[in-house]
């Protein structure tokens, strides 16, 4: 089962300009992280948040926590042609295991 | 760089035939987590071991699949009487304590 979902399910914008994904899920969680998947490889970690952290900063990414919505959000900034790729939000709800979103296809256009 | 390794990157078989995939995971990584991933999907959790021995299994997982990780390093996941429906990428990952997972970059199986 997928407990967390993404939206939108598709996003193209302009090299240069700033992305943005939101994840919502159902359960408490004690973190949630964000993978990328570029088309036929396997999913790379990019940041991970705790739930008692609101935001945070890792290069051109910052992530949003919001747990009494029980939602996160995902800003790329300056995008670049090398972002195209699908960005899964995956919580950690305490038992071992992470459940995945169905991801946001990112698409930046040159 | 020694990633998760994944083999074969991919595999068709005629429906009805036995496959067997293989997960090299990172080497200090205690825990190994198999899942599947259709498209336009996130993976789906399958099954996972800490050294050699297997937690918790998907109900995802019917009895035609079986997982192991004889000695706490590799894995292997096998696929008896595979049907159309097996179709997908199968993905393996390793996580050491207290760390994110590293995914390989999967096997995808192709029923015909």
């Amino acid at each position: 089962s997928q407990q967390g979902e993404e939206d939108p399910q598709a996003l193209s914008i302009q090299e240069g300009e700033n992305a943005t994904m939101n994840c919502s899920y159902k359960t408490s969680i004690n973190n949630l992280q964000w993978y990328r998947q570029n088309s036929g490889r396997g999913l790379v970690h990019l940041i991970l948040i705790r739930s008692n952290e609101r935001e945070k900063h890792s290069g051109r990414l910052r992530v949003t926590l919001d747990t009494s919505k029980k939602s996160s959000s995902l800003l790329i900034t300056a995008s670049r042609a090398a972002d195209t790729a699908s960005y899964f939000c995956a919580t950690d709800p305490g038992d071992d295991k992470i459940i995945f979103g169905k991801g946001t296809r990112l698409h930046i256009l040159p | 760089d020694t990633g998760v390794s994944q083999n074969p990157r991919h595999k068709i078989t005629k429906r009805g035939q036995n496959v067997t995939f293989r997960c090299d995971p990172i080497s200090e990584h205690n825990r190994l987590y198999w899942y599947r991933q259709t498209l336009g999907q996130g993976p789906e959790f399958l099954t996972y071991f800490q050294n050699e021995a297997q937690l918790e299994k998907s109900r995802l997982l019917s009895d035609r699949f079986s997982a192991e990780r004889p000695k706490g390093s590799f894995s292997t996941l096998e696929i008896q009487r595979t049907e159309q429906g097996d179709s997908a990428m199968y993905l393996c990952a390793s996580e050491g304590p207290g760390k994110p997972q590293h995914f390989g970059d999967g096997t995808r199986l192709s029923i015909l």
